[in-house]
């Protein structure tokens, strides 16, 4: 049982090139999220997804787009990205909403020059 | 929209002193207050969480306490341990959305 497992651990980007995260689970949960940290600012929700086939905006979804075609797996996608977008990236999965405890995969640090 | 602040943003405590981190949260319509500890280079991960309409919990050696009047909770941690190192964050809930919003984190420093 992996939990949440998250691909690839560490990118470097150049402006302007995309680039897709992959997040899997296998503890069946409907509720995944992506998230951003950065220093000094907590969590960001980005987008989330209540089902397969389903996703919707975050806190801050502007620049990201995400796609949850298999129930297990959530991609987040950048399409251009900027500097503004070096962060560490974590997905996270639940059995259902807020209520229940979110399982966090190992995070990806993404660099954006 | 929810607004959740954390003091303090650093904690440096004595190994086997307390540890007490406190949270405020500016919707009342919030009504699930989870805490996370994430280890250096790790996700978070839940260690306590409370509902609206408890006003404490405890869990060995970690207990939170929650004032809906006030809008705040805090995390207390008792006889700190080395391995109580880490970044704690508070989050709170709204029921409308599907979204927890945190707070900027502490880090807590046990010193031997």
């Amino acid at each position: 049982n992996a939990g949440v497992t998250q691909t690839p651990k560490f990118r470097v980007l150049k402006t302007g090139q995309s680039m897709t995260l992959l997040c899997a689970q296998d503890m069946n949960h409907e509720y995944m999220y992506w998230y951003r940290q950065d220093p000094g600012m907590g969590l960001r929700l980005i987008h989330y997804s209540v089902g397969e086939g389903t996703t919707a905006k975050g806190e801050v979804p502007d620049g990201y787009n995400v796609s949850r075609l298999k129930k297990q797996n959530f991609l987040l996608g950048l399409e251009s990205a900027a500097p503004s977008q070096t962060s560490v990236y974590f997905c996270a999965s639940s059995y259902e909403a807020l209520l229940y405890e979110q399982y966090f995969g190992p995070g990806t640090r993404l660099t954006v020059t | 929209g929810e607004n959740v602040e954390q003091h303090p943003s650093t904690l440096s405590v004595q190994e086997g002193d307390s540890a007490v981190i406190k949270c405020t949260y500016s919707d009342s319509a919030s009504n699930y207050f989870p805490w996370y500890k994430q280890e250096l280079g790790k996700g978070p991960q839940l260690i306590i969480d409370i509902r609206s309409n408890v006003g404490e919990k405890k869990d060995q050696r970690i207990a939170v306490t929650l004032n809906k009047t006030a809008k705040h909770f805090s995390l207390h941690i008792t006889e700190t341990q080395p391995e109580d190192s880490a970044v704690y964050f508070c989050a709170a809930s709204n029921p409308s959305n599907y979204q927890l919003i945190w707070g900027a984190g502490t880090k807590l420093i046990i010193k031997p």
